[in-house]
């Protein structure tokens, strides 16, 4: 079984300030996608990573995808009160169509 | 607007009662799922569909079941759940490639609320 952990679970900060949440695993993944999920809402993809090292940026995000492709990260500069919602980062297999969810990062940004 | 619309959005049933969420996406894709988001865990998939036919069962209660008529409707029918059972059940679509970067859309979710 491919298991994601995410870390931190929850997260508090003060617009402005920057962040990182991580996505770790054992296992190695085809693929990386990091959604995000305002509440009473379904996830919305914000990327998808193929390639170990691969790192690409969506205006104030970072993502980026290890080289082993077994982790990730998603770094926010200057987060704002927009930014707070719940991130899940989901790892593709290299068999069929199914991912992997993290148990997502519980962000609030403050005004 | 994803392209995946799921109805209804907020379901209050008993525990005896017979409801139906459904599901329809307007992407041209071909795999239909059915995930469950509960308080506190990670998201769970239920069901998988590739082409019309279930190709993942993931040990999922037969108190629901899927019913995918074409590739672009999905079902959960529901009967004699239980209070647990409460959660955001979410559909999302997706092409079923193989391999890296199989991208799922999902829908805004149906909220259940069994009593």
């Amino acid at each position: 079984t491919q298991l994601l952990e995410q870390s931190p679970q929850f997260l508090s900060i003060q617009e402005g300030e920057n962040l990182t949440v991580y996505c770790n695993s054992s296992s190695v993944f085809s693929s990386l996608q990091w959604y995000r999920q305002e509440p009473g809402e379904g996830p919305v993809l914000l990327v998808t990573v193929v390639t170990g090292g691969e790192v690409k940026k969506l205006k104030r995000l970072t993502f980026q995808f290890g080289d082993a492709r077994k982790d990730s990260s998603l770094h926010i500069t200057a987060a704002q009160p927009g930014d707070t919602g719940l991130y899940l980062c989901a790892g593709g297999g290299n068999a069929g169509n199914m991912l992997t969810f993290g148990g997502g990062t519980r962000l609030m940004v403050k005004p | 607007e994803t392209g995946v619309t799921q109805t209804p959005r907020h379901l209050v049933m008993g525990m005896t009662n017979k409801k139906s969420l459904k599901c329809e996406q307007h992407l041209g894709h071909n795999a239909m799922y059915w995930y469950k988001q509960s308080a506190k865990k990670p998201l769970e998939l239920m069901f998988v569909y590739n082409f019309k036919e279930q190709t993942e069962n993931n040990s999922v209660p037969s108190r629901f079941s899927p019913e995918c008529p074409n590739s672009s409707h999905l079902f959960l029918h529901l009967h004699t759940l239980q209070p647990e059972d409460s959660a955001l059940y979410l559909c999302a679509s997706s092409l079923p490639h193989k391999g890296s970067g199989n991208t799922i859309y999902f829908g805004e979710g149906s909220w259940l609320t069994v009593v």
